[in-house]
């Protein structure tokens, strides 16, 4: 286990179009994370998962915006009818429960860029 | 509110210069601070958390709650420290907490040769 992974790594789209990213966590970790990085600011939280439910989302997570993460493994973030603002780095981390600290895995990031 | 400031987004230092980046926090409860730090091509890692009160690189940070601080010092920079670096709180686990992270917006670190 190398640690998180993302795919794709970089995607380019059209506004208007779907887009899927995936990413698989270390895989004795139970708790998942998606940010969402744009330029110059820190990564902001999006939305959590603990196994396969997910327990929060952020208000900045609208309606085009659906994760999954089914049978509690890797997860899913789709993003329908693009627009130029979603252009931004989505970042994937994963921790376990019962660690007495916090600390949180990152993966590489898909960077979309939308056209 | 919930929120991390990080005033710098770029600190210039020499090497062997002293480092202070800067992070003040926002959070009504007792919340979990952290830095975390990006490497030229790397990913996001975690250098420090205030919990474990360690030394990390010969990075140290210590939590002021008087002043909602948690600056990152380092006495002597080495051009290796060149990064970003994201000062992050995290209100926990529990039943109304996920761990989730609250970032600032980062500070370059340039050290100069």
């Amino acid at each position: 286990d190398t640690g998180v992974s993302q795919n794709p790594r970089h995607k380019i789209t059209k506004r208007g179009q779907n887009v899927t990213f995936r990413c698989d966590p270390i895989s004795e970790h139970n708790r998942l994370y998606w940010y969402r990085q744009t330029l110059g600011q820190g990564p902001e939280f999006l939305t959590y998962f603990q196994n396969e439910a997910q327990l929060e989302k952020s208000r900045l997570l609208s309606d085009r915006f659906s994760a999954e993460r089914p049978k509690g493994s890797f997860s899913t973030l789709e993003i329908q009818r693009t627009e130029q603002g979603d252009s931004a780095m989505y970042l994937c981390a994963s921790s376990l429960e019962g660690q007495r600290t916090y600390e949180q895995y990152f993966g590489p990031g898909t960077r979309l860029t939308v056209t | 509110a919930q929120r991390v400031t990080q005033p710098e987004k770029l600190l210039s230092v020499f090497k062997g210069a002293p480092v202070e980046l800067k992070c003040n926090y926002s959070y009504s409860g007792s919340p979990e601070l952290f830095w975390y730090v990006q490497y030229s091509r790397q990913r996001l890692q975690l250098l420090l958390r205030h919990i474990s009160r360690e030394s990390i690189k010969g990075f140290t940070a210590d939590l002021n709650k008087g002043e909602t601080s948690f600056h990152l010092k380092k006495p002597f920079a080495q051009e290796e420290d060149s990064a970003m670096y994201y000062c992050a709180l995290s209100g926990g686990y529990g039943s109304s907490n996920t761990g989730k992270l609250i970032f600032g917006q980062g500070t370059t670190l340039q050290v100069k040769p």
